[in-house]
């Protein structure tokens, strides 16, 4: 089958860095997402890495290893506002999004 | 407006009731998707629209129903649900072909609470 791991919940202080680890097993590789979602609002696209290596975009990066089937979403100089949930999604060979449970990010004070 | 617009933001149901999802894209997207997202649980991909055409129907039971009348548009029909139907539905549209045009914008989504 196919499947996306990554923790269910992580807790991070204000200011410090966080990383969310993502492991897939999926019917070939198309690329890997993330996006956050807030409670009770729609996803937002974070990230797109179809290569080995790290992407950074401000605060944000996005890592891949796709022989180890491992990506990180690494969050610094964490915010309030951060506190969101964060999904991985992989794109498979046949082009369909498989999605993890998603992390929940509580950061506080 | 802008994005991927859902109707309504909440919905409360009996199990005997008829009543429909809306979703309207102004992205010039070409491909439409019905997500269902229960706490705790990975996004669960219902229906796959690409122009118009319905290219995938994950299991979905029956009570469910799509309908998508043009590429910016899409319905979900819903009738004699079961509680546990009751979600957040996600509405997404995205490009159809290369990388990163799969990138899915998502709706905020309608809570549906099946009483």
């Amino acid at each position: 089958g196919q499947n996306i791991d990554q923790p269910t919940e992580m807790t991070a202080t204000e200011g410090a860095i966080v990383q969310i680890n993502c492991t897939y097993q999926t019917s070939g590789f198309n690329g890997l997402f993330w996006y956050q979602q807030h409670a009770g609002e729609a996803p937002t696209f974070l990230s797109y890495n179809v290569l080995d290596g790290l992407e950074e975009k401000g605060r944000f990066s996005s890592f891949l290893s796709r022989s180890k089937g491992y990506s990180y979403l690494l969050l610094k100089e964490l915010q309030m506002k951060d506190s969101a949930s964060y999904l991985c999604a992989v794109l498979n060979s046949n082009y369909q999004l498989i999605w993890g449970a998603g992390t929940k990010l509580i950061i506080k004070p | 407006e802008t994005g991927v617009t859902q109707t309504p933001r909440h919905l409360v149901m009996g199990m005997t009731n008829k009543k429909s999802l809306k979703c309207e894209q102004h992205l010039g997207h070409n491909a439409m998707y019905w997500y269902k997202q229960s706490a705790k649980k990975p996004l669960e991909l219902m229906f796959v629209y690409n122009f118009k055409e319905q290219t995938e129907n994950n299991s979905v039971p029956s009570r469910f129903s799509p309908e998508c009348p043009n590429s910016s548009h899409l319905f979900l029909h819903l009738h004699t649900l079961q509680p546990e139907d009751s979600a957040l539905y996600l509405c997404a549209s995205s490009q159809t072909s290369g990388s990163p045009s799969y990138e899915q914008y998502f709706g905020p989504g309608t809570r549906l609470t099946v009483t």
